[in-house]
Order: C-alpha cells, then structure tokens, then sequence
C-alpha cells in the first residue's frame, strides 16, 4: 500500500542536541511538508518541498533544517538552535503544492527534550 | 491571516446524534478541507470542497461552504464512537503559492 512513513515515532532529545527526523512517501507525490503541532493548537508549517533539491522556508523554519536529495525522502533536522522543540512532527505530501486533492500524512513523530 | 477556526472548540454528543462543526476564515480561498486526527496518530483527509461549491456529501459526513460568510460546516450524521477525534479544517489562497494553513481544530467526544 501506498503511503507515508515517519520514524521513530518517540524521539528524545537532549540539551544542545541534533536530531533527524525521517519521512519517506511512496506515494510518487511531488510535494512534501513539515508541519509542527502543539497541544490543542493547529498546525504550523516548518518547511516545505516542491521538487527534488528545493525546498522553501514555512512559517516557523527557525532552527530547522531540510534536504530533498531525492523524491521519496524528507528528513528534518531539529537543531540545537531550536529552543523549544518538544512537540508532535508530522510529515505530509501532496501531488503537487496547490493542488486539489488534499495532504496525505504520515502517522507523526513525537519529539521530547530530556 | 487566512487561518480557519474551527467552533466549538470542544463538542460532547452521544452516539446517534449529529454533531456540526464550524470553520471560519479571514481571505479568499480556492478550496477549504476537512480533516480527522486521531489521537497520537497523523491526520486523515476527509473531503475538500472547492469556492464554487456550496455543499458537498461523503457517507455520513456533508460539508457545506458559504463564500459570503467565509465559513464552512462539518456535519456528521448519526455520530458513531469511532468518530471520537478531533476535527481541523484547512484553507488555501488565491495566491500563486497556495498554502494550506490549519485551524487550531475542534475536539469530538461521541459517548456510546
């Protein structure tokens, strides 16, 4: 079946750490998003992908970081310049940005700084 | 802003009821989506409905649009306990990037 696939699903982060957070679509989907959440709020736009090797800045990039080397994979990095990174990750594609039938998302990651 | 906001924030029903859910937003729009998340879990798109359209079915869920109001409504029929979730709808604009901002949601609890 087709899909997206967000690992890990629980993440521990400590103090001045990096983390990865993977995404991987086989869905043949052209764009690809990061999106933040917090509790009882909506979702944030972190960063998102319109094709391979590019990728622009969402509404909340600071202190995140992305590649798109390739079609199917979108991994962000939460860098020790993010002062706040505890929060539910979700990773979502789209046929293409703009389009007319909706995100598909991943099931979520959930980062925690310890 | 163009971000939606879903009304109420909280909603309590029992099992067989119908339960609506309000979107409002602030600028023009393409299309206005509907989504579920479960707990813990991802979103799940449910049914878009485009600026040229005023109602819209799917099973037991109908979504109306009023392009006047800017608002939309979620109405799902016969509430089932597996419709426990929370609910957000998600705007586009008329600009040539379109990006989909998502309302902060609407928490449903249907009793059994």
């Amino acid at each position: 079946d087709g899909g997206i696939t967000q690992s890990p699903k629980y993440l521990f982060r400590k103090e001045g750490q990096n983390v990865t957070l993977s995404c991987e679509q086989n869905l043949n989907h052209d764009a690809m998003y990061w999106y933040r959440q917090d509790p009882g709020q909506g979702l944030r736009l972190i960063y998102y992908s319109q094709i391979v090797n590019d990728f622009q800045k969402g509404d909340i990039a600071e202190g995140y970081s992305v590649s798109r080397e390739k079609k199917e994979s979108f991994p962000l990095t939460v860098t020790s310049a993010q002062k706040n990174p505890t929060a539910f990750y979700l990773c979502a594609s789209s046929i293409k940005t703009g389009d007319n039938y909706g995100y598909t998302f991943g099931s979520g990651t959930r980062l925690t700084v310890v | 802003s163009q971000q939606g906001e879903e009304d109420p924030q909280a909603l309590s029903i029992q099992e067989g009821e119908n339960a609506t859910m309000n979107c409002s937003y602030k600028t023009s729009i393409n299309n206005l989506q509907w989504y579920r998340q479960n707990s813990g879990r991802g979103l799940v798109h449910l049914i878009l409905i485009r600026s040229n359209e005023r109602e819209k079915h799917s099973g037991r869920l109908r979504v109306t649009l009023d392009t006047s109001k800017k608002s939309s409504s979620l109405l799902i029929t016969a509430s089932r306990a597996a419709d426990t979730a929370s609910y957000f709808c998600a705007t586009d604009g008329k600009t040539s990037y379109d990006k989909v901002i998502f309302g902060p949601g609407t928490s449903l609890s249907v009793i059994p």
